[in-house]
Order: structure tokens, then sequence, then C-alpha cells
């Protein structure tokens, strides 16, 4: 199994709070993604990078900021929480290219009330 | 962002090989179809990927038509822990976006 280390592995927290989710991996593998996934759904691409300190946004990246100071850690903030965010997010990577295959963490159950 | 369909669900029974389609009919030159299934409570797990031609692996096989237009995960044997959610999607080497869908659920009868 690749090496990737998601935490925590469930939060609870309250509406306007920030929180922060982080995903370490021990693969040096180049690129790194969050998703999030709703009940019933597929996942949804929040935000990606493809090096330290270069990001983009995904399809669904509002009301969440992400930060990559080191190659094996990928910080997903999101500033001010509300009940939508609630959500299973998936840290993701893969090695060099776009175009090859992804490995998942564990996940992270995020509730907010 | 080229998107992927499949049928929401499928049932097969053990032991039987199963057939996942799915459709990608705006697919780009550059875009790899790659395959994966997620268990209950688990993150999605790599299955197969392919660009042109029919691959293999010891998971499973992955036709894909001539046109590129839709492909094929081929389970030859399918065991009740096969039963997941199976994610057919595309990625590029010139795009750092890949769209998952809501995926076919695998159902697997003993």
């Amino acid at each position: 199994d690749a090496g990737i280390t998601q935490s925590p592995r469930h939060k609870v927290t309250e509406t306007g709070t920030p929180v922060t989710l982080r995903c370490h991996q021990t693969e040096n593998h180049r690129y790194m993604y969050w998703y999030r996934q709703d009940p019933g759904h597929g996942l949804r691409l929040i935000h990606y990078s493809y090096g330290v300190k270069d990001t983009d946004k995904g399809e669904v990246s509002d009301g969440y900021s992400v930060s990559r100071s080191k190659t094996e850690d990928f910080l997903l903030t999101l500033e001010s929480a509300t009940s939508s965010q609630t959500s299973v997010y998936f840290c993701a990577i893969s090695p060099r290219g776009t175009n090859e295959k992804l490995f998942f963490g564990s996940g992270t159950q995020l509730s907010v009330l | 962002d080229a998107k992927t369909t499949q049928p929401n669900s499928m049932e097969s029974n053990e032991e039987e090989p199963v057939h996942l389609p799915c459709n990608h009919s705006t697919i780009s030159g550059t875009d790899y179809i790659h395959w994966y299934r997620q268990l209950p409570s688990q993150g999605p797990e790599y299955v197969i990927h392919g660009l042109t031609s029919n691959v293999n692996n010891r998971m499973a096989s992955l036709a894909i038509a001539e046109d590129r237009k839709s492909s094929t995960l081929i389970l030859h044997r399918a065991t009740l822990r096969d039963a997941a959610v199976y994610y057919c999607i595309l990625r590029s080497t010139n795009a750092g976006k890949s769209t998952f869908g809501d995926g076919t659920t695998l159902t697997v009868k003993p």
C-alpha cells in the first residue's frame, strides 16, 4: 500500500471555526490531491498540487485553501467551516504525471455542526 | 474536462465474468482511461488503466474500443469481495484535473 496518512481520521467541529486536514506521504510523489465525497456520490476534486508551493483549483474549491511547503505534506484548510462542508475528505497522490495512477488515503470524516 | 458515463448499478453471480461499461465520447488524444473501485468506508483503489490497447493485470482486463469512445472493465470471475463501486475516469497528460462520476455499484450474488 502507498504510504499515505490522513489526519485526523474523524473530526467534529462547529460552524464558523477553522479546520485543517493533513495529508502526509512517504512516497516522494510529485502530485497530491484533495477530494471530497458526499453520501451516494463520487469524488469531487477540491485542489491539487504539482509540486512544492505549486497548487491549482479543482471543481469545488470555494471555501477551501491548500498549502504545500514540503513534498510530503499537503494541507487542506477550511477557513470558516459550514455545514455544507460536512463530508468525507480523501487525499490522493500520483508519481510524476497527471495521467498516472492515483493512490488514495483512508479518508477523513468531517462533521460540521 | 472530458466526462464519463456509467450505469448506476449492475449485478453478477459469483464466479461468473462481469463486464462493466463506460462511455467517454469526448475523450481526447492525451486522455488515459483509468478504473478504480471503492469498498465501503475505504478510499478508492486503483484497478487498471490504458491508452489505446487492451490491458490485462492480476485484477482485471480493460478493453478499449477502437475509436476510444468507450471501454469495458472485465472481471473474469467475480467474487463476493469484488462487490464495490467502480469508477471510470479520464486522466490527461496535460491537465491535473480528473473528474469522478457516481460510478457503477456492482452487487455480486452468491
